[in-house]
């Protein structure tokens, strides 16, 4: 399966201040990245569909301004997560789609947001 | 639209003990059924996946699912459980749109020794 990095695994930030996470795709080009978003004990959560050289599309409910999402070339996607407040402490999870529509996922990076 | 439902949030079994996690979908095609596991803090391994074919596949970890259309189900088993197998387990199924995932609520295995 495909490899999927993300960095940093985790992050402690004040309130108010922007935080921006890396998802790198390994061993291919990935022209689509995903990204989620998950609670303690709680499922995953598609954010958005990161789409190299293009917008990324939101999920309904997803504030575009709050989570920023670039994917500027065929291995990287970013999310930055802006003006962050505590509620938005989580653990968020990126994938790519390799071969026949499979998600392989990253780590996943754990912010808290004091 | 597409829903996935994994009726045990969490089950315990004896290591070495047979091991079915069971998920039920609903989708109006013939879907692509996934499993994935999920270590405390870490993401998510895929397990195994049905695509088309044998309706009984095999996974890593000595891991199968069995795709039933008829009950609409894709449950997880394992012959003998080990303690590493404890973990959180999701089913999903591919909606067919943008290979977007829908995924089950989950259910946590606990291995006791």
């Amino acid at each position: 399966g495909a490899v999927v990095s993300q960095h940093p695994s985790w992050v402690i930030c004040k309130s108010g201040t922007s935080v921006k996470i890396e998802c790198r795709s390994l061993d291919f080009q990935a022209t689509t990245m995903f990204w989620y978003r998950q609670f303690p004990k709680q499922s995953l959560m598609l954010m958005a569909t990161s789409n190299e050289g293009s917008k990324a599309t939101y999920e309904q409910g997803v504030e575009k301004d709050k989570f920023l999402i670039n994917h500027a070339s065929l291995t990287l996607s970013t999310l930055t997560v802006t003006s962050a407040h505590p509620e938005d402490s989580s653990f968020y999870i990126c994938s790519t789609v390799s071969g026949k529509e499979t998600q392989y996922f990253g780590p996943g990076t754990r912010l808290l947001v004091l | 639209a597409q829903s996935v439902t994994q009726p045990d949030i969490h089950i315990t079994v004896s290591e070495g003990a047979s091991l079915e996690l069971r998920c039920n979908y609903s989708y109006g095609a013939t879907p692509y059924l996934f499993w994935y596991v999920q270590s405390p803090g870490q993401g998510l391994q895929l397990l195994l996946k049905y695509f088309s074919g044998d309706t009984l596949v095999q996974g890593i970890k000595g891991f199968e699912a069995e795709f039933k259309r008829s009950q609409s189900s894709f449950n997880l088993r394992k012959p003998s459980v080990h303690w590493s197998d404890a973990a959180e387990y999701f089913c999903a199924v591919h909606t067919g749109t943008a290979s977007k995932l829908t995924f089950g609520t989950g259910t946590r295995l606990q291995v006791t020794l």
